[in-house]
């Protein structure tokens, strides 16, 4: 089994870009396709990015994805912070053994 | 559009079995492309997927969960089913039932979620 590790939160003011992680434990980052869910209190999760960098009709392009082989890790790049961006976020796998990994989320705070 | 409605008792004793169930509406549970999933939140907490089914019947399940979870398929209701044995309390959590791409493992549909105390 492998695990992905996020950071617990992150803050960051209206306007300005932020860069979540997502950290693969064991095996590559790039063998698997990562999504990121986006949670607001009280809501069940929508998705953001799906497949690595793909963005759902609807979302913002102020939301990318993407992948580094090098840390072994996901990527989720908001910009033009808004304060509805504030969140939290999962990120997402799989493998062979295991047809659904959470990370552990990221609660990001817009101020 | 896709719609996914859980139901079943918010309230369970320690010990006992817990039971829910996914009602699928606007689309067909039989689809080839797609799996059915269960997912879960603790209060506070994040996400943490327990089992997933095709609608033939094949089962995935969490490996911490495996003995004491069990999904179904009743594709003649469009529905599917999740029993999680010998709850404490630690399985208090927000419910969430939800339907995952198969070719990419994206949940891309997701009912609203139902609270499940586990309490005497």
């Amino acid at each position: 089994n492998f695990m992905l590790t996020q950071p617990h939160s992150v803050s960051e003011s209206p306007g300005k870009t932020v860069t979540l992680s997502c950290t693969r434990s064991s095996g590559s980052i790039a063998s698997s396709y990562v999504q990121w869910y986006q949670q607001r209190p009280g809501c069940a999760p929508t998705t953001v990015i799906y497949e690595d960098s793909q963005r759902p009709s609807g979302v913002p392009d102020r939301f990318s994805g993407s992948i580094d082989s090098s840390s072994n890790s996901a990527f989720l790049t908001i910009s033009g912070l808004k304060t509805e961006d504030e969140a939290d976020y999962y990120c997402q796998s799989y493998d062979s053994s295991n047809p659904v990994v959470f990370g552990g989320g990221t609660k990001l705070t817009v101020l | 559009q896709l719609q996914l409605q859980e139901s079943g008792p918010g309230l369970v004793k320690p010990s006992e079995t817990l039971s829910l169930t996914c009602t699928v509406s606007g689309g067909s549970i039989t689809s080839s492309t797609y799996f059915w999933g269960w997912v879960r939140q603790p209060p506070g907490k994040g996400l943490d997927w327990l089992a997933t089914i095709y609608y033939s019947g094949d089962t995935y399940y969490s490996p911490s969960l495996r003995s004491r979870v069990t999904m179904s398929v009743d594709t003649s209701k469009s529905q599917f089913s999740l029993r999680l044995s010998s709850v404490t309390a630690a399985d208090t959590a927000v419910y969430y039932c939800a339907r995952l791409d198969g070719s990419d493992h994206m949940f891309d549909y997701w009912g609203q979620g139902t609270l499940v105390t586990v309490s005497s």
